[in-house]
């Protein structure tokens, strides 16, 4: 089956520093990306749908200035946590849609000290 | 707004146990209901969906019945087993257009099952 594959799957930074997620489709291509982001003990909440060649679409209460998200080709949105603080630690997971089936990364977990 | 509510876990078993996870949703309209798992180190796989009321989704001796009487969506198997052990996501979306592919999950269930 299509694979999407995130990188890197754990990353610590510090305080004030920007990380960069990437997630690619592996063997198809994805025109519209999911960012979710999950807190412990909590649901994936979406952040925003990433479209290929334009712009992201932010859900309501996320900062698009805070977490940029670029989908330049069709087998790779980043995620871009800027000025991190330790409140943006969490489980970021991407998923792709193809042929009417989502397909999700296996997450990457980021820990701001 | 939409919401998924889910049995709190963790959820521990023994081999051949049966198994229920409880999973009730609110909408406005009628989604689509899925159960994602996800195995220790792995990303979220699709299990199982139903798309309309009374529709059951099944798959690896899972199932859950959209009940659309009681907003609910619960998961069943009759024998679990030890490889059963994940975390087991309830969500809903509604389908077509930009709208498909918007999940709202559920807080997850941990299944532990023990030999």
């Amino acid at each position: 089956g299509a694979v999407v594959s995130q990188h890197p799957s754990r990353v610590i930074c510090k305080s004030g520093t920007s990380v960069k997620i990437e997630c690619r489709s592996l063997d198809f291509q994805a025109t519209t990306m999911f960012w979710y982001r999950q807190f412990p003990k909590q649901s994936l909440m979406l952040m925003a749908t990433s479209n290929e060649g334009s712009k992201a679409t932010y859900e309501q209460g996320v900062e698009k200035d805070k977490f940029l998200i670029n989908h330049a080709s069709l087998t790779l949105s980043t995620l871009t946590v800027t000025s991190a603080h330790p409140e943006d630690s969490s489980f970021y997971i991407c998923s792709a849609r193809v042929a009417g089936e989502l397909f999700f990364g296996e997450g990457s977990r980021l820990t701001v000290l | 707004g939409n919401s998924v509510t889910q049995m709190e876990g963790p959820v521990t078993l023994s081999e051949e146990a049966f198994l229920t996870i409880n999973c009730t949703y609110t909408a406005t309209g009628y989604p689509s209901l899925f159960w994602y798992v996800q195995y220790p180190g792995e990303g979220l796989q699709l299990l199982l969906k139903a798309t309309k009321a009374d529709d059951k989704g099944s798959n690896k001796g899972f199932e859950a019945t959209y009940r659309k009487e009681t907003t609910s969506f619960h998961l069943e198997k009759g024998s679990v087993q030890v490889s059963d052990s994940a975390v087991y996501f309830c969500a809903l979306s509604f389908a077509g257009g930009t709208s498909y592919g918007k999940l709202t999950f559920g807080q997850g269930t941990i299944l532990t099952v023990h030999p």
